[in-house]
């Protein structure tokens, strides 16, 4: 009930294509859906961030949709380039009785954008 | 350049070394966390501070030893660790529940 699906494992796209990703989660008790890129040798980077009473969050060339109902979330990127070839988390996030969040990440996307 | 700083970058340790990781944030985060990233893995929570005090410990061995001496350091103290421990080590931060975590760039740890 923990855990957050991810797919695909690996995506390639042409330059100026839509990457997409989708994950899934079971517990109710998520209630805030972060999405990270992390490169080689980085940490995690946030790139956007979705709360559950929203539908659709964009920030650039990046979108979240996002349904409640059937407990799933994605991540539209727009206008793919090179520099998007990363790897993506998504994560759902609930509150800790002692304070701070604990983030359940799913199990990664690598993209990759050809020219 | 992230706002979560760690040090050291790289680490190489044998199985009875003792030796600590280090993590400065200067956000006023009142939330710290140690995370472990094995490659093509998704990063697993080991540790929660939260006003600098242990919040949460996932059944992290105790050859692992988290420290925060205030609320802007932490620390990760390492003793007798196995091969297996080798990763990279994550220290994050986040103000409350609906803000990000911020992740620094992690030490990446080797343990012969």
């Amino acid at each position: 009930q923990q855990q957050v699906k991810q797919s695909p494992q690996s995506l390639i796209v042409q330059k100026g294509g839509i990457s997409i990703i989708n994950c899934a989660y079971e517990n109710t008790a998520f209630d805030y859906f972060p999405w990270y890129q992390q490169f080689p040798g980085k940490g995690p980077a946030l790139l956007i961030a979705i709360r559950p009473d929203v539908s659709e969050k964009k920030e650039g060339r990046f979108t979240i949709s996002f349904n409640k109902s059937a407990k799933q979330f994605s991540l539209h990127i727009m206008d793919s380039q090179p520099g998007d070839s990363a790897t993506y988390f998504c994560a759902a996030s609930m509150e800790l009785t002692g304070g701070g969040n604990k983030l359940t990440f799913g199990t990664g996307t690598q993209l990759k954008v050809e020219l | 350049d992230t706002e979560v700083t760690q040090t050291p970058k790289h680490l190489v340790m044998g199985m009875t070394n003792k030796k600590s990781l280090k993590c400065e944030q200067h956000m006023g985060h009142r939330a710290m966390y140690w995370y472990k990233q094995k490659a093509k893995k998704p990063p697993e929570l080991m540790f929660v501070y939260s006003y600098e005090k242990l919040s949460i410990n996932e059944s992290v061995p105790s050859r692992f030893s988290p420290e925060c001496p205030n609320s802007s350091l932490l620390n990760l103290h390492l003793h007798a660790l196995q091969p297996e421990d080798s990763a990279l080590y994550l220290c994050a931060s986040s103000q409350d529940m609906y803000s990000p975590l911020h992740f620094g760039n992690g030490t990446r740890l080797t343990v012969t």
